[in-house]
């Protein structure tokens, strides 16, 4: 099966400054790559996805990296703000598959 | 429009005793998981459906078994609780994967399992 690798698993910032988390996969066939954030007591929720077609996506603040070739993909967070404090989760997927690999989660603190 | 509802939110167990966790969603999603989530160690896939009275098992489903007799619904049973299943727990759902689906997956609030 496939096996998602998360780094690092804490991370603090200063706000304003940016923030990067990593993660590998080993499934060559996985194609859909979301990212999670969780709030403390909350539940999971995306925050931005990307497909296997696509190198880079950005959404305001944030944006996911993939290199195929190497098999990793990463989450960039521009000017941090206090409110992007959370745990952040990358998962792998296939579009042919009905599972969702988790990497073991990026804990976040963005210091004021 | 609830989403993906979890119940209860939180329960205590002595180790040997059974439960159920109840997981509903109206969202007419046809993709049903439960995931335990412990600290350090991510969201690992326990269970799943693919469609009404379907199941498979995920990563971890040794000591649970689930059942998904009404499509809004996919329970969570465990027969006879042990401490190594302290957790929490979250069930979330999705459309039927398609290639062009963004294959979100909805969580609920999550459930809180202590065994003693």
């Amino acid at each position: 099966g496939e096996n998602v690798e998360q780094h690092p698993s804490t991370l603090s910032v200063q706000e304003g400054d940016s923030a990067v988390i990593k993660c590998t996969y080993s499934d060559s066939a996985s194609n859909y790559f979301p990212w999670y954030k969780q709030e403390l007591g909350k539940r999971p929720q995306l925050i931005i996805d990307i497909r296997s077609n696509v190198g880079e996506k950005k959404d305001q603040r944030i944006a996911v990296t993939l290199n195929k070739t190497a098999k990793h993909f990463s989450l960039h967070i521009t000017e941090t703000q206090p409110e992007d404090s959370a745990v952040y989760f990358c998962a792998a997927s296939k579009d042919t598959g009905n599972q969702f690999y988790f990497g073991t989660g990026t804990s976040l603190t963005v210091i004021p | 429009n609830a989403g993906v509802t979890q119940t209860p939110k939180f329960r205590v167990l002595k180790t040997g005793q059974s439960m159920t966790l109840l997981c509903a969603q109206d969202m007419n999603h046809e993709y049903m998981y439960w995931y335990r989530q412990d600290p350090g160690m991510g969201l690992r896939l326990i269970h799943y459906s693919v469609g009404e009275g379907t199941t498979a098992k995920g990563e971890v489903p040794d000591g649970y078994n689930v059942s998904r007799l009404k499509k809004q619904n996919f329970l969570l049973g465990l027969e006879s609780a042990a401490p190594s299943q302290t957790s929490v727990y979250f069930c979330a759902s999705s459309r039927m994967k398609l290639t062009k689906n963004t294959g979100e997956l909805f969580f609920g609030e999550g459930s809180r399992l202590t065994v003693l």
